[in-house]
């Protein structure tokens, strides 16, 4: 089963605050996705990366950034985080693009 | 646009019986389809996935239909059980693309 970690489950923070999500996979997957989640709706890809060194920004704007320093990690960061980013943000990976995504327990997302 | 469609938010069954969930989706460059199962408070997990050269993909009590020419997929789950009460996702991807589109999801309730 797959192995994907993300960090915290819950974070409640005031406006303007600078923080990271974490998230972390042991299986040695090249491919790891960020999605955001509001309730009752779909999932929308924010950042994606195929490899260390590379990432790119999904189909719904985010004014969020993603780095891929390792392949296991791929933490997403908000500098100013303001009270429309409230969500849940889920990450997940996959060994290669035909293969499915296995996702993270997500982070919930409360900014004040 | 939402290229990905369910447009049933909520679905009761009673326990033993049949489970119908269904999906519509736009873009006819979609090849490969899949259904994630998500329970509160935890990541999506993938359930089972059809490609577009086939008709009906089964996996124990789950089995997915694909009628290409409608546009439309479903997820049968036969018997439904207590535990089979979550949020399912229905998810697409484009032929040479590796992202997913999913649609806003779900929520079956299996009633004992």
């Amino acid at each position: 089963e797959a192995d994907i970690y993300q960090t915290p489950r819950y974070l409640v923070i005031g406006t303007g605050k600078k923080i990271t999500l974490e998230c972390s996979q042991t299986m040695g997957h090249d491919k790891m996705y960020w999605y955001q989640q509001d309730p009752g709706m779909e999932l929308h890809l924010i950042h994606y990366s195929y490899g260390v060194n590379s990432t790119e920004k999904g189909d719904l704007s985010s004014e969020s950034t993603v780095s891929r320093i390792r392949t296991e990690h791929f933490p997403l960061t908000l500098e100013s985080a303001r009270p429309s980013h409230t969500s849940q943000y889920l990450c997940a990976s996959s060994a290669t693009g035909d293969s499915p995504l296995h996702f993270g327990n997500g982070t919930r997302l409360t900014v004040t | 646009d939402q290229q990905v469609k369910q447009n049933s938010p909520s679905l009761s069954v009673q326990e033993g019986r049949i489970s119908i969930l269904n999906c519509d989706y736009t873009n006819s460059m979609f090849d490969y389809f899949l259904w994630y199962k998500k329970y509160p408070a935890e990541g999506p997990t993938f359930l089972i996935s059809i490609s577009s050269i086939k008709d009906k993909n089964e996996d124990g009590r789950f089995t997915v239909f694909l009628n290409k020419s409608a546009k439309h997929l479903s997820l049968h789950i036969v018997p439904s059980q207590p535990g089979d009460s979550a949020v399912y996702f229905c998810a697409a991807r484009r032929k040479g693309a590796q992202k997913l589109v999913f649609g806003q999801g779900t929520r079956l309730t299996i009633n004992p």
